[in-house]
């Protein structure tokens, strides 16, 4: 079992749709909670971390961390074309080492 | 402030013959990390340093694989020889706080 599950899709939504990326995760350890994404042939870009659990909010982007169901989520909302791109879940149990995601690949349709 | 510099952006080798890259951090980031992807993968961590020291490579297969990060700065990662298995992306990454990563555009590698 790996220790961090994400879903590759791909996932095909309309444009202004809700979406929802989602990982779990095996090792209780892990404490901070990131979501990269990244544009075809680009690295991964940070968007958001969380630390434990709880919810964090940024412009149409919303974080999410379950710590008793070893779940995370991260909400975009009126999604647009710009946010076509794989979006990778990563973690940490404090160090510098992050444990990432396979990333799920999303689409957005005019 | 300037991201994170890697070149080449691409290569392609042969089997056997050797490559490297280099990567230039943000500046003041003290933690550099080389990360292998392969399609379809996430990344994964090959080399963390801190400094000019590692403080972890237990991923990196040490029999073809090496990199140095001289003077604290700039870093290297060799791959020599190369095998059909290497052909991936190698993301050059650097931290300030450890759970902030800024990542490169990375290196497309190709072994044929």
């Amino acid at each position: 079992q790996k220790e961090v599950e994400q879903d590759p899709g791909p996932l095909s939504v309309p444009e202004g749709a809700i979406v929802s990326l989602n990982c779990t995760y095996s090792n209780s350890a892990f404490q901070y909670f990131m979501w990269y994404r990244q544009y075809s042939r680009k690295g991964p870009e940070l968007l958001m971390y969380t630390y434990s659990s709880g919810n964090k909010e940024d412009g149409r982007f919303t974080a999410q961390v379950d710590k008793s169901s070893k779940y995370i989520s991260l909400f975009i909302r009126d999604s647009q074309p710009s946010d076509s791109a794989t979006y990778l879940c990563a973690m940490t149990g404090g160090g510098n080492k992050l444990t990432f995601g396979t990333g799920t690949q999303l689409k957005v349709e005019l | 402030e300037a991201g994170v510099a890697q070149s080449p952006r691409y290569k392609i080798i042969e089997k056997r013959q050797s490559v490297a890259f280099w990567c230039n951090p943000i500046s003041g980031h003290a933690t550099l990390y080389w990360y292998q992807q392969i399609l379809g993968q996430g990344p994964k961590l090959l080399i963390q340093f801190q400094n000019n020291g590692v403080v972890d490579d237990s991923q990196l297969p040490k029999d073809r694989f090496s990199a140095e990060r001289l003077k604290g700065v700039d870093s290297t990662l060799k791959i020599q020889p190369a095998k059909l298995e290497d052909s991936a992306v190698y993301l050059c990454a650097s931290s300030f706080r450890g759970y902030e990563q800024y990542f490169g555009p990375g290196t497309r590698l190709t072994v044929t």
